[in-house]
């Protein structure tokens, strides 16, 4: 079975630093590419980031490019997100999200989100 | 960037049909996928590749996409399918995921 465990969110200042971290069980971690996605409170879905299986590509939205950083460790099985120069509009649910394979591009799992607030 | 416009609310008696819209550009010619989420809880994708269901989710969901629109179907409502539905798509021109802002589905 598929699981997908999200931590490391938090209440952190304007221009702060956070680290998420997805550990993932119940598939062959490498094989995927994961992704992130994110909810502010009361809005909808928005894409975040994308990386491939092997590392190689790694994909943003317009919204945090040059600010968060996606990183996976396979040996670990774990997916990463690094949010830089954090603003109050990054306020979200930060859900871990399994893409089901290469040149695919939706999202067939999810976990059940880390919450990020971005507060003085 | 792609856009992908819902309507945000849909109201529907048990027991009859539901039709989601997705509207977006030419949307026909991309592959959409729909997720389903429940008050406090995470999505569920609900159906891929336009019309594809994923295993456990009920044959009263079916998908279809033409033209400028795509539609979730969901036959014979029942109170458990309330929820907002979103409906998502992979821009190839930005390399982006899209997703449309939401319908919120009340079962009266």
């Amino acid at each position: 079975e598929v699981h997908l465990l999200e931590s490391g969110g938090g209440s952190v200042q304007p221009g702060g630093s956070l680290r998420l971290s997805c550990a993932a069980s119940g598939f062959t971690f490498n094989f995927y590419p994961m992704s992130w996605v994110r909810q502010a409170p009361g809005k909808g879905l928005e894409w975040v980031s994308t990386i491939t299986g092997s590392d190689e590509s790694t994909y943003y939205a317009d919204s945090v490019k040059g600010r968060f950083a996606i990183s996976r460790d396979n040996s670990k099985n774990t997916l990463y997100l690094q949010l830089n120069s954090l603003r109050a509009e990054d306020t979200a649910i930060y859900y871990c999200a399994k893409v089901p394979g290469a040149e695919k591009y939706y999202f067939d799992y999810w976990g059940q989100g880390a919450l990020v607030t971005v507060s003085s | 960037s792609y856009i992908l416009t819902q309507p945000p609310s849909l109201s529907v008696a048990p027991g009859k049909t539901a039709t989601i819209t997705c509207a977006g550009n030419n949307i026909g010619t991309k592959s959409v996928h729909w997720y389903q989420q429940k008050p406090g809880q995470a999505p569920v994708l609900v159906m891929f590749y336009d019309s594809d269901r994923p295993s456990g989710i009920p044959e009263r969901f079916s998908g279809s996409n033409s033209g400028s629109t795509a539609t979730l179907t969901i036959s014979r409502v029942e109170a458990g399918d309330e929820a907002d539905f979103y409906c998502q798509v992979w821009d190839g021109n930005s390399d982006h995921w899209v997703f449309g802002g939401g319908t919120k589905l009340t079962v009266l």
